[in-house]
């Protein structure tokens, strides 16, 4: 099946600092999803992006998906991003198939 | 719109007991997903249902189980329970185009079960 990477897995920031969370997968996808888990345990979408770039306020996303890879950019990160980003992806193909998770990138943002 | 729920948040069990937990997708999802997150394994798909039937399913024993009813609500049990099935259990749902793709997947909080 489809191998789902995450790099750094962690990371460690001032606040205000900008930062970028890359995820590479290992064949087509038809979905690509980035996720902040918050403390409690529930997954927020961030972006629903399977190819082009999207923004979100500080937060802004780009998948390339012929080179397979995805890109998550926090610019003037503040505490309150601090969690584990999680990219995940569905595999191209018949019918559906089931998201796939990376291991995440925990961020810590310390004031 | 409402979000997805799941009920119970918390839920401590011992071994050998079953559990049921409940997941409601948000209104008008006909999809809805279970996912299994622990420390050592990360975030595993366990199992889909689509129009009351399951569509996929992950690599999990028997012991795990779902269903979902008319109403697109979705329950998943657990039988004879072991240590190892502590963890935080996810249901999303989402909402499927009429070609039967699905899209972008949205979370409920979760139920934390542990298993002593």
């Amino acid at each position: 099946g489809i191998q789902v990477e995450q790099s750094p897995p962690d990371l460690i920031l001032q606040e205000g600092a900008n930062s970028t969370l890359r995820c590479n997968f290992s064949d087509s996808v038809n979905n690509l999803q980035w996720f902040h888990q918050n403390p409690w345990g529930q997954l927020i979408n961030l972006f629903y992006i399977p190819s082009g770039t999207k923004q979100n306020g500080r937060l802004s996303a780009t998948t390339v998906a012929t080179e397979r890879y995805s890109l998550l950019y926090i610019s003037s990160s503040q505490t309150t991003d601090s969690g584990v980003y999680f990219c995940a992806v569905e595999e191209s193909g018949w019918g559906n198939t089931p998201l796939v998770f990376g291991k995440g990138t925990r961020l810590s943002v310390i004031a | 719109k409402a979000g997805v729920t799941q009920t119970p948040r918390y839920l401590i069990k011992t071994r050998g007991q079953q559990v049921t937990l409940s997941c409601s997708p948000i209104s008008g999802h006909r999809s809805v997903s279970w996912y299994q997150q622990t420390p050592g394994q990360g975030l595993q798909f366990l199992f889909e249902y689509f129009s009351e039937t399951q569509r996929n399913k992950g690599n999990f024993p028997g012991r795990f189980s779902g269903r979902q009813f008319s109403n697109s609500r979705s329950e998943m049990n657990v039988s004879t329970l072991e240590l190892g099935d502590s963890a935080l259990y996810l249901c999303a749902s989402s909402w499927t185009g009429t070609s039967g793709t699905n899209n972008e997947q949205f979370f409920g909080p979760g139920t934390r079960l542990t298993v002593l």
